[in-house]
Formats: structure tokens, sequence, C-alpha cells
């Protein structure tokens, strides 16, 4: 079956460290994979969005990363900060679709 | 530029009536809306696909004549939720595409409006 996981435990990191976030999916295949940061009683906001002839992409303080063999995307933040503590959601264009995974929430502590 | 407004952001309903939630594009014209629910601590689960001047199409278990939608603009869709039961209540989300874009978001990203919290007694 078709699944989009998604670290299910919170990440608690220190402020000024990298947050890494990581996206598996199974019996997809994405041509292109984003991610979005969600937070409480709100829509998700569009991040990033990577390509699959693309390895890696950046934006500011973002990075994702993106292997087609391994299925797996990894979402980075670096010098984090405690405005960053959110859930960030993976999703992969699926036909017409985005399909969600679960999200991971992330929490950045001063 | 792209930016998605829903209305109400919250509601609260008696069992048996029926909720309307409007979802705009204020900068853009979308061809394509969509309508998602989430449940607390779960992910975004698609209910339809609207496009415009055509009928909305339903993702498998998903009653459409218990959500109505209606996309009769390129700037405008709604979902009525019709006799509404406390397992109705959710976060209703909409989101559209710009089917303009390209470069960094290219142009089958959703751009998400900020949800609708549904709360039925």
């Amino acid at each position: 079956s078709q699944k989009i996981e998604q670290n299910s435990e919170a990440l608690n990191i220190q402020e000024g460290k990298t947050a890494t976030l990581t996206c598996n999916y199974t019996n997809y295949s994405p041509a292109y994979l984003q991610w979005y940061r969600q937070d409480p009683g709100r829509g998700p906001v569009f991040l990033l969005l990577i390509r699959e002839n693309e390895k890696e992409k950046r934006k500011e303080r973002l990075k994702v990363t993106f292997d087609t063999t391994l299925k797996q995307s990894l979402f980075h933040i670096t010098a984090s900060q405690p405005a960053d503590s959110a859930t960030y959601l993976c999703a992969l264009v699926y036909g017409n679709k985005l399909v969600f995974g679960a999200g991971t929430i992330l929490r950045v502590k001063s | 530029g792209a930016v998605v407004s829903q209305h109400p952001s919250w509601v609260i309903c008696k069992s048996g009536t029926s909720v309307k939630i409007e979802c705009r594009s204020l900068d853009f014209q979308a061809t394509t809306m969509f309508w998602y629910r989430q449940f607390p601590k779960q992910s975004l689960m698609l209910m339809a696909t609207s496009n415009e001047g055509s009928k909305a199409t339903y993702e498998q278990g998903v009653e459409k004549d218990k959500f109505l939608i209606n996309h009769a603009s390129l700037t405008l869709s709604t979902l009525t939720v019709t006799s509404a039961h406390p397992e109705d209540s959710s976060f209703y989300i909409c989101s559209a595409r710009d089917p303009t874009l390209s470069g960094l978001a290219g142009a089958d990203t959703q751009y998400f409006g900020p949800g609708t919290r549904l709360t039925v007694l």
C-alpha cells in the first residue's frame, strides 16, 4: 500500500542548532515533493518544492534533499530559532493531487 | 501574491443544520480548488477537487450529498456541510492552484486558506 511517513515524535532542539526532518514514502513515484509549515489552527504554508531530478534545493536557512532511490526527503533548518517551532508537512504530488504526511512537530527551545 | 481566504474562521452549529464555508483566491484566478479535512494530530485528507464551472470530484468515502461543493467563479468555491453531526466536527481547509505560476513554486503548488474550525453540538 502507499504510505508517506514522517517522524511521529516531536523533535526538540536547542536554538541555533540544525533541525533535520525526514519524509519517507513507499509505492509512489512522485515527480516532485513539497514541504509545508503548519502552525496550530492554521492552514499549511508552502515552503519548498523539489523535483525528482534535483538532489538539493535551498531557500535561506532551509534545505531540502530528495533521494528517489531511497524514497526519502530530508528537510533541514539551519540556525534554528524558536519562531521555527511548528508542524512541518511533506507532500507528494500524485496525479492531480497532493498527498500529505502526518507531519512532524518541531520545537526549538531558547 | 497567491493569497487564499476562508470564511468563517470558525463556526459552531447545532446537529442537523447546514453550514457553508467560503474559499476565495484573492489575487489570482483559480481554475482548481481543493477541500481538505484535518482531525486533531492527523494529516490533511483530501475530500474533493473542485473545478470552475463543473462538478466536483470527490475522494473515495466522501459523501457528495453531504458535502456540497460549488465552484461558480474563478475566485470562489464553497463547501456546504448538510445536516451536520458531531462527527463532522473538524478543521476544514481549502487550497487553490495558480496555473500561471512557474519558477520555484511551480504551477502545481497549492496555496492554502487559513482553515475553518467547525464544531457541531
